[in-house]
């Protein structure tokens, strides 16, 4: 069974890095066809996608994020992470990782079929 | 960029009855491409509906999604109350876009 469990400071300043990671069990991250994905929800809110990383190492990112936003592998220890820099308090939500099945051969989108449990990340002085 | 918008916010009802969950995308959309999510307070969403109308594993057939193009609707036949929860739309693409989520609460 496929799990995936984000970890990271629950307190982060304005202007500083956000760093999160998310280890994966039960599955390679490099055994490849799934995009491997962050996605944050603000208090009350709707989900936000904030971008994936391919196998390959080949990252996509949400445009409203981009100047900021770095996702990375760690095949030796079957991790992926999120860096988010110059945060403000805008950045305030809880934290999702999730693998993405992608688009498969059948044509079908098959979604975000596994999550982390979340991680709240507060940015505040 | 494709904006989902979900219709309505909240839906009030009780156990028993029919929920139905409305998304609409801001342009044509494949169907293939289009998923449903749930999510219960202080939980991860979870895969409902894939396909525009596929069930994921393990998810009872008391759950349906429907549409084509530009509208797409999730209902739930006879409401238990364990589906309760907030319900999210999403469509893939070069941008992985969400709808803003409804909320299905108990009346």
């Amino acid at each position: 069974q496929v799990q995936l469990q984000e970890s990271g400071p629950g307190l982060v300043k304005p202007s500083q890095t956000l760093s999160l990671i998310c280890t994966v069990s039960g599955d390679s991250i490099s055994s490849g066809g799934y995009y491997w994905s962050w996605i944050r929800q603000h208090p009350g809110k709707g989900l936000e996608w904030l971008g994936f990383i391919y196998y390959s190492g080949n990252t996509y990112y949400n445009p409203s994020l981009k100047s900021r936003i770095s996702i990375s592998l760690d095949t030796s220890k079957n991790q992926y992470s999120l860096k988010l820099s110059s945060v403000v308090a805008a950045d305030t939500a809880v934290y999702y990782c999730a693998r993405d099945r992608g688009r498969r051969v059948d044509g079908y989108y098959y979604g975000m079929d596994v999550w982390g449990p979340g991680t709240t990340v507060t940015v505040s002085s | 960029e494709i904006v989902l918008t979900q219709s309505p916010g909240t839906l009030s009802l009780s156990p028993g009855e029919r929920a139905t969950v409305s998304c609409r995308a801001s342009q044509s959309v494949t169907s293939s491409s289009f998923v449903w999510y749930q999510q219960k307070p202080g939980q991860a969403p979870r895969l409902l509906i894939y396909g525009a109308s596929i069930r994921a594993t393990g998810i009872p057939d008391r759950f349906s999604g429907s549409g084509s193009g530009t509208d797409f609707t999730l209902t739930i036949s006879r409401l238990e109350p364990e589906d309760f929860a907030v319900y999210h739309c999403q469509y893939y693409g070069a941008l992985r876009t969400f709808g803003q989520g409804t909320k299905v609460e108990i009346k």
